[in-house]
């Protein structure tokens, strides 16, 4: 079964750059990586999603190395409204999504 | 546009009693998702809907079954219940394309249920 590891928590400064990386030996060969951030009392919001080398968007970057077994998520410039959990997702060779443990993120002024 | 919402917001039910929670998936997707998270855990996935039938389950007892109708909203039932069975419930919704691989869930704020 897909299992993803990532820190349980990281503390930030505001306007700083915060890289969160998530560990996924076991991804399925076609399966993407996706990235959700949740605040407390709300759902999962979608951040970002890859396949492989880099995506960037808005928000955030995503990056995948070769082998995909891991996955770095790069925040630019934290606010204090970036303070939430995220969470990488992946879906295991038997196609459930799995949600990893999440990183706690804390941003200080 | 509305996104995903779901009702009731929160629900106290006792040892024993059945729950059903409801959810409308954002305007235009077809599949919706059911997730269960515990205080301070990553969400759980219960099973997902598509075409009205259940195409993927996740490892939950037979006392959670779910519906989803015609136009693509969906109940999950939860019989039986357990002071274990007390979560936030999130529905999520996505749209079909043929690729599961690189599925995009919009989540509903979810429904606080507590068992007493």
């Amino acid at each position: 079964l897909a299992k993803t590891t990532q820190p349980i928590s990281m503390d930030s400064y505001e306007g700083q750059e915060v890289n969160i990386t998530c560990s996924h030996n076991n991804i399925a060969t076609n399966d993407y990586i996706t990235w959700y951030q949740q605040f407390p009392s709300q759902g999962p919001r979608f951040i970002i999603q890859g396949y492989k080398t880099k995506v960037t968007n808005e928000v955030a970057s995503l990056f995948i190395p070769a082998d995909r077994k891991s996955s770095t998520l790069s925040l630019p410039r934290v606010s204090l409204s970036d303070t939430a959990v995220y969470y990488c997702l992946v879906r295991n060779q038997g196609g459930k999504l799995i949600f990893g443990q999440g990183t706690e993120l804390s941003v200080k002024p | 546009d509305a996104g995903v919402t779901q009702s009731p917001t929160h629900l106290i039910k006792t040892r024993g009693q059945q729950v059903t929670l409801r959810c409308s998936p954002k305007s235009g997707h077809d599949t919706v998702s059911w997730y269960q998270q515990a205080l301070g855990q990553g969400p759980q996935f219960i099973f997902q809907y598509y075409e009205e039938e259940e195409r993927q389950r996740g490892n939950f007892p037979d006392r959670f079954s779910g519906h989803q109708f015609p136009n693509y909203s969906s109940e999950l039932n939860v019989n039986a219940l357990l002071l274990g069975d007390s979560a936030l419930y999130l529905c999520a919704s996505s749209l079909w394309t043929g690729v599961s691989t690189n599925e995009k869930l919009f989540f509903g704020s979810g429904t606080q249920l507590s068992v007493l």
